[in-house]
């Protein structure tokens, strides 16, 4: 089955930086990529996805990308503000069944 | 309606009550999803139901006991519980697959779940 691997596990940055989440994953077949961020006692919130036919994709401040061939994607935030203070997902689903494999997860906290 | 809900919010339960948790949505969607959360873990998948039919049971110990009535509806009855099993429980639902093409899945608020 799908293997999914999320780095770093915690992350802290200051007010107005760039943070960069990445995952990595084992099964060829996965072609559908979400990110979810989690609020403290709230439910996990789709923020961006990209399928597996696209490289890169921009939402305003929030961007991922992705490497087929090394199998590994990436979440990137730019002008990071506190309200970005989350836990983010990383989830892989392949186009063999409508599972979803989640990585382990990013607690990030932006410093004001 | 945009929104997967979920009841109760809350629950308290002794390890031989029997309780239910309940699942909603008017999205049209036609897969389903329950999932268990620890606290700062990611969500852990239990049962998949696709055009109202179990597809995927995780290995879930029967005193899980998933039931989707129709297209929009989804339980969870929970029966002889341990206090491990305390958790968040979150529904989803998502379009199914169609040919290779994955869709979005969207999650309920969660029921947090609390066995004594």
């Amino acid at each position: 089955g799908e293997n999914v691997e999320q780095h770093p596990s915690t992350l802290s940055v200051q007010e107005g930086d760039s943070a960069v989440i990445k995952c990595t994953y084992s099964d060829s077949a996965s072609n559908y990529f979400p990110w979810y961020k989690q609020e403290l006692g709230k439910r996990p919130q789709l923020i961006i996805d990209i399928r597996s036919n696209v490289g890169e994709k921009k939402d305003q401040r929030i961007a991922v990308t992705l490497n087929k061939t090394a199998k590994h994607f990436s979440l990137h935030i730019t002008e990071t503000q506190p309200e970005d203070s989350a836990v983010y997902f990383c989830a892989a689903s392949p186009n063999t069944g409508n599972q979803f494999y989640f990585g382990t997860g990013t607690s990030l906290t932006v410093i004001p | 309606d945009t929104e997967v809900t979920q009841t109760p919010k809350h629950l308290v339960m002794g390890m031989t009550n029997k309780k239910s948790l309940k699942c909603e949505q008017h999205m049209g969607h036609r897969a389903m999803y329950w999932y268990k959360q620890k606290a700062k873990k990611p969500p852990e998948l239990m049962f998949v139901y696709s055009y109202e039919k179990l597809s995927i049971n995780e290995s879930v110990p029967s005193r899980f006991s998933p039931e989707c009535p129709n297209s929009s509806l989804l339980n969870l009855h929970l029966h002889a519980l341990q206090p491990e099993d305390s958790a968040l429980y979150l529904c989803a639902s998502s379009s199914p697959r169609v040919g290779r093409i994955n869709n979005e899945q969207f999650f309920g608020p969660g029921t947090r779940l609390t066995v004594l």
